[in-house]
């Protein structure tokens, strides 16, 4: 059964820092979305992807936050500089289009220090 | 705006008891309503999904929930409790299918042998 891929897993880093995350959607799927999940709370959307071009990025902290999605495929979510408060999981998730089930990948657990 | 609450961060039921997990929602339009099931450091995994038609919508490992326009809710029951069920279960909305998944903060299941 195809699944979302996310690397890396795990990543600790120290405040300041830059960090990346990957994402590889389910091959075909073109609606991709990067959501951040502070411990003890649901998922939030941080931005929403239609094959190359976002389409909802309002909740993304475009000072520090960046995410793209060049060739419509698979995606990568930056941050930088990297602060305490951007300990969380982020989770990537795609969908045929946009009003289809959102299948999510195992997520990159994120420790600033 | 959409939004959902989840009644109970945290529930326990005996193995092999009745699962009830509860959720109300607040949409403008008809709303596509979800439950999700996340595991320890995993993504988050449907459940069941309701969009339109038949009220009672069956899902995978014996979830069953019930969508009730007049009480606004949409909870989640399984009728005998079993130990692998032990997660975190996150209910979402979406108005009309056609905006962003709002998700609730969670249930925390835990299954006491």
């Amino acid at each position: 059964e195809a699944e979302v891929a996310q690397s890396p897993r795990y990543k600790i880093t120290e405040k300041s820092q830059a960090v990346a995350f990957w994402c590889d959607p389910i091959s075909g799927h073109a609606t991709l979305y990067w959501y951040r999940q502070i411990l003890g709370q649901g998922p939030e959307l941080l931005v929403q992807f239609q094959d190359e071009s976002v389409v909802d990025d309002s909740q993304l902290p475009k000072d520090r936050f960046s995410a793209e999605r060049l060739k419509g495929v698979d995606s990568t979510l930056k941050i930088q500089p990297a602060e305490l408060g951007d300990s969380a999981m982020y989770l990537c998730a795609s969908s045929l289009r946009v009003r289809d089930t959102q299948y999510f990948g195992p997520g990159t657990r994120l420790t600033v220090l | 705006a959409q939004s959902v609450t989840q009644l109970g961060s945290h529930v326990s039921v005996s193995e092999g008891a009745l699962v009830l997990l509860r959720c109300n929602y607040s949409s403008s339009v008809p709303p596509y309503l979800f439950w999700y099931v996340q595991y320890p450091n995993q993504g988050l995994q449907l459940l069941l999904k309701y969009t339109t038609g038949a009220t009672l919508v069956k899902g995978i490992n014996g979830f069953e929930a019930e969508f009730k326009k007049s009480e606004t809710s949409f909870h989640l029951t399984k009728p005998s409790a079993h130990m692998s069920d032990a997660a975190e279960y996150f209910c979402a909305v979406s108005p009309g299918g056609n905006e962003k998944l709002t998700f609730g903060t969670g249930t925390r299941l835990t299954i006491i042998p």
